[in-house]
């Protein structure tokens, strides 16, 4: 399996502070993906990362691979109560997701 | 360009019921998924078409059938519904089979009873 576990499950911060979650997986990958969902809706992709590269950047969005440690690091600068919702990470292919990370962001 | 619609929204069956949950998708993607969610969890695939015309099981296929009806509909089947199937479903599809991000549809709440 290629399942992606996050960690920390859940977390709690202050607007305009940064949030930083982590991914293991299990098995090599081509690529990493990060999506977000918001209470009761959809995944919604945010960032790819693919196996032959160790950062990334999408607007306030910076993710890090490290395919020797098999983990990943999705950092959210400066949060908004926007970016409140659950986080998931899951590898190329079949895309198995583990239980995310739950941030929350108070105004 | 509607993305990924599924259908219905809502659901409730008593044990032993069937019922089709439907997706189709309006950007040409080559590959649809079925997922499921529980509380508290992640999302677990159920079964997967890399492209029109095959489909695979995934992490979860027992209870489940699927069709790939063609290049936009993909529905998903519960022949002999179970309470251990409440779940929320999602749909999702891709342009190609690996590397590719997914979209997702807004999900189909499904209670057994």
């Amino acid at each position: 399996s290629q399942q992606g576990e996050e960690d920390p499950q859940a977390l709690s911060i202050q607007e305009g502070e940064n949030a930083t979650m982590n991914c293991s997986y299990k098995t090599s990958i081509n690529n990493l993906q990060w999506y977000r969902q918001n209470s009761g809706r959809g995944l919604v992709h945010l960032i790819l990362i693919r196996s032959n590269e160790r950062e990334k950047h999408s607007g306030r969005l910076r993710v890090t691979l490290d395919t020797s440690k098999k983990s990943s690091s999705l950092l959210i600068t400066a949060s908004r109560a926007a970016d409140t919702a659950s986080y998931f990470c899951g590898g190329s292919e079949k895309l198995v997701f583990g239980k995310g990370t739950k941030l929350t962001v108070n105004p | 360009n509607a993305g990924v619609t599924q259908t219905p929204k809502f659901q409730v069956l008593k044990t032993g019921q069937s019922m089709t949950l439907q997706c189709a998708q309006d950007m040409n993607h080559n590959s649809m998924y079925w997922y499921r969610q529980d509380p508290g969890m992640g999302l677990r695939l159920i079964y997967y078409s890399a492209s029109e015309g095959t489909t695979d099981k995934g992490e979860v296929p027992n209870g489940y059938n699927v069709s790939r009806l063609n290049k936009r509909e993909f529905s998903l089947r519960l022949e002999s519904a179970a309470p251990s199937q409440t779940s929320v479903y999602f749909c999702a599809s891709s342009e190609g089979w690996q590397s590719y991000e997914q979209y997702f549809g807004p999900g189909t709440r499904l209670t057994v009873t």
